[in-house]
């Protein structure tokens, strides 16, 4: 049949703003779960990870947030930059799973001036 | 140190033909895995490497097989090829894996876009 392109959903921000990237996880019995950027024309680069034993975790201008009982997990770029643009990708691991990661759809991030 | 390499970065085939992708995995990592990306679904699994064998599969048909060898470098393989294996593979390397009790992180090759015909 004849297959649906995916429609990622867009967030667009001002540069200098803080941007916030939410995901909705699958499994409840994941515990490992990463953010991922990819540009035009490249692979994902992993950009921050965190385990379910943990609620928030940061790095360098991010910070993820976790909520295990809603089974949702977010990305926030503080003073987004022209560089942010990308889309974003959530992914989730079970510890000892077979089936790799398991990713979300993406997030459009659109950095206007 | 050198990044993941993937070769080649395009390639078109045509419905029925097979078609060889090459990954060369960051130097001392022994863990290879295999994504494929399409607009449809988005990034979904297809198999991991480790030390030469195939520790885990995701879900797809036998048309789609992988290698791996000595030096960890890997390959991977899809016979008779369809119109829906249009995609861009992606192929990631990791010291121990990522279904490892350490989560070893993953780095990304720029990927092979794939297009049948």
């Amino acid at each position: 049949g004849e297959s649906v392109g995916l429609h990622l959903p867009t967030l667009s921000v001002q540069e200098g703003d803080n941007s916030i990237i939410n995901c909705a996880y699958s499994n409840s019995a994941s515990d490992y779960f990463i953010w991922y950027k990819q540009e035009s024309g490249k692979g994902p680069q992993f950009i921050i990870d965190i385990r379910s034993n943990m609620d928030k975790r940061q790095g360098q201008r991010v910070t993820v947030l976790l909520n295990k009982t809603v089974k949702h997990l977010s990305l926030q770029i503080a003073a987004t930059q022209p560089g942010d643009s990308a889309v974003y990708f959530c992914a989730e691991n079970m510890e000892g799973g077979a089936d790799g990661l398991t990713f979300g759809k993406g997030t459009h991030l659109i950095i206007q001036p | 140190k050198a990044g993941v390499t993937q070769t080649p970065r395009y390639l078109i085939k045509t419905r029925g033909q097979q078609v060889t992708l090459s990954c060369s995995p960051i130097s001392g990592h022994r863990s290879v895995s295999w994504y494929q990306q399409t607009p449809g679904q988005g990034l979904q699994f297809l198999f991991e490497y480790f030390s030469e064998t195939q520790r885990n599969k995701g879900n797809f048909p036998g048309r789609f097989s992988g290698r791996q060898f000595s030096n960890s470098r890997s390959e991977m393989n899809v016979s008779t090829l369809e119109l829906g294996d249009s995609a861009l593979y992606l192929c990631a390397s990791s010291l121990e894996g990522v279904v490892s009790s350490s989560h070893n992180e993953q780095f990304f090759g720029p990927g092979t876009r794939l297009t049948v015909l």
